[in-house]
């Protein structure tokens, strides 16, 4: 058990709906990363908040959104949802940000929340 | 550019026998860090190793090592005395930057573990 949670652990919705997910990262931990896993995409990363803030964004569709809260959970929102939006969506956290020197800042992932989109 | 390659889609291995999953990396940044990941059928991420651009020694953890050869770009991980619990997909990923923290991923490697 990694310490992060994700809720809710599956989900089913019909294209054009709205849908949030979300994450809690491991208790200390201030920065949050969204990634998303499909089958034709592979793993790749969504956007960070590190304490309440935007951090780095990668390629996270216009249709998406996140925020991290005051209590350091996480949301994701995913609106108008397409057919290929169907993905493993994993949140990470860790404990801060990375230094100057490539330092370790490990990730630690939660289990992820499947949605498929129908 | 791809920034991190796999280019074994999967790999068997025997029980109690040494495996080595092969990953390189491009990238022009003289600092970065680079990861690998388990993911078991379940579906969870599970961290591995990790090596930084400026460790002098390569990085090992339990039956877990990381031959990092910098001059070739490659991070290949190395298992020892395989289980029949290491099957699953193995994700080298690359962290690029200094003071940058998002990771880019290979596409993976199945491992398989013959009994």
């Amino acid at each position: 058990d990694s310490g992060v949670t994700q809720t809710p652990k599956h989900l089913i919705t019909a294209t054009g709906q709205r849908v949030t997910l979300r994450c809690s990262p491991r208790s200390g931990d201030l920065s949050v990363y969204w990634y998303q896993q499909s089958l034709d995409q592979g793993l790749q990363f969504l956007i960070q908040y590190y304490n309440g803030e935007e951090r780095a964004k990668g390629n996270i569709l216009e249709r998406f959104s996140a925020q991290q809260f005051p209590d350091l959970h996480s949301e994701l929102n995913l609106s108008s949802l397409e057919l290929g939006d169907s993905a493993l969506y994993f949140c990470a956290s860790s404990a801060g940000l990375a230094g100057a020197s490539s330092s370790y800042n490990e990730q630690f992932f939660g289990p992820g929340t499947r949605l498929t989109v129908l | 550019a791809q920034k991190i390659t796999q280019t074994q889609p999967g790999m068997f291995v025997q029980e109690k026998e040494a495996v080595t999953l092969d990953c390189t990396y491009d990238t022009s940044d003289p600092s970065y860090g680079l990861f690998w990941y388990k993911q078991p059928s379940s579906g969870e991420m599970i961290f591995l190793i990790y090596q930084g651009s400026y460790d002098q020694q390569n990085a090992t953890e339990g039956r877990y090592s990381l031959n990092f050869q910098k001059a070739r770009k490659s991070a290949n991980l190395v298992i020892s005395a395989s289980q029949l619990g290491d099957s699953a997909m193995y994700f080298c990923a690359m962290r690029e930057g200094a003071g940058a923290n998002n990771l880019f991923f290979g596409t993976g490697t199945r491992l398989t573990v013959i009994p």
